[in-house]
């Protein structure tokens, strides 16, 4: 059963401490996005890779967020220093890339609430 | 600058009847687009898709029109089923960025009254 796989779920955290989440692409998959959804603006990409390189970061806050690929089973997503205005879902999302139908295949998602 | 909208926030509707769900989009450039539902603490799963040289594609209940002069496309459900209650995404690409890469717009969450 080929699924993304995020980590944590959930994640309760104190305004200033890092957070990285975690997220294991389907095997085979080429591309790796990380959503952000919120209120106002849906699901809102942040960034973007295909075979592990960074594509587009432009929906992305440089300052204190930043996105890698350590491997081909692994993104990271991390947060330092975290602000409230960082609570949000984060999703991970990845697809089989420019052979494919632009079908994206999405994890769970991870809450986190930043206090 | 929301380049794909949905200007429902919520829909609700009564089981066996149809559901409507509209998105309108700016980017002339986008030649895919694609639904998407979502379940509460879950991720969006894909639901239909269509390219821009069709004006519609049917799968069981749903289907999606695509107007491409008027930049709107919408999805019908018919008939609506309780578990069809969810929020449903529009999404949309464009070639020039890669066809993976999804504008996505803020959603409309679809309550079917049994």
């Amino acid at each position: 059963d080929a699924r993304v796989t995020q980590t944590p779920r959930d994640k309760v955290t104190e305004m200033g401490q890092e957070v990285t989440m975690r997220c294991q692409p389907i095997l085979g998959h080429n591309t790796v996005f990380w959503y952000r959804q919120t209120m106002m603006q849906g699901l809102e990409l942040l960034a973007y890779f295909r075979n592990r390189a960074p594509l587009d970061d432009s929906g992305m806050p440089k300052d204190r967020f930043s996105a890698e690929m350590p491997d081909a089973t692994l993104a990271t997503l991390k947060i330092q220093p975290s602000e409230p205005r960082d609570s949000a879902v984060y999703f991970c999302a990845s697809g089989p890339g420019l052979a494919g139908t632009g079908e994206l295949f999405f994890g769970e998602g991870s809450r986190l609430t930043v206090l | 600058d929301q380049q794909v909208k949905q200007n429902s926030p919520s829909l609700s509707v009564q089981e066996g009847r149809i559901s409507i769900l509209n998105c309108d989009y700016t980017n002339s450039m986008f030649d895919y687009f694609l639904w998407y539902k979502k379940y509460p603490a879950e991720g969006p799963t894909f639901l239909i898709s269509i390219s821009s040289i069709k004006d519609k594609n049917e799968d069981g209940r749903f289907t999606v029109f695509l107007n491409k002069s008027a930049k709107h496309l919408s999805l019908h459900i018919v008939p609506s089923q309780p578990g069809d209650s969810a929020v449903y995404f529009c999404a949309a690409s464009d070639p020039a960025k890669g066809n993976e890469k999804l504008t996505f717009g803020t959603g409309t969450r679809l309550t079917i009254i049994p």
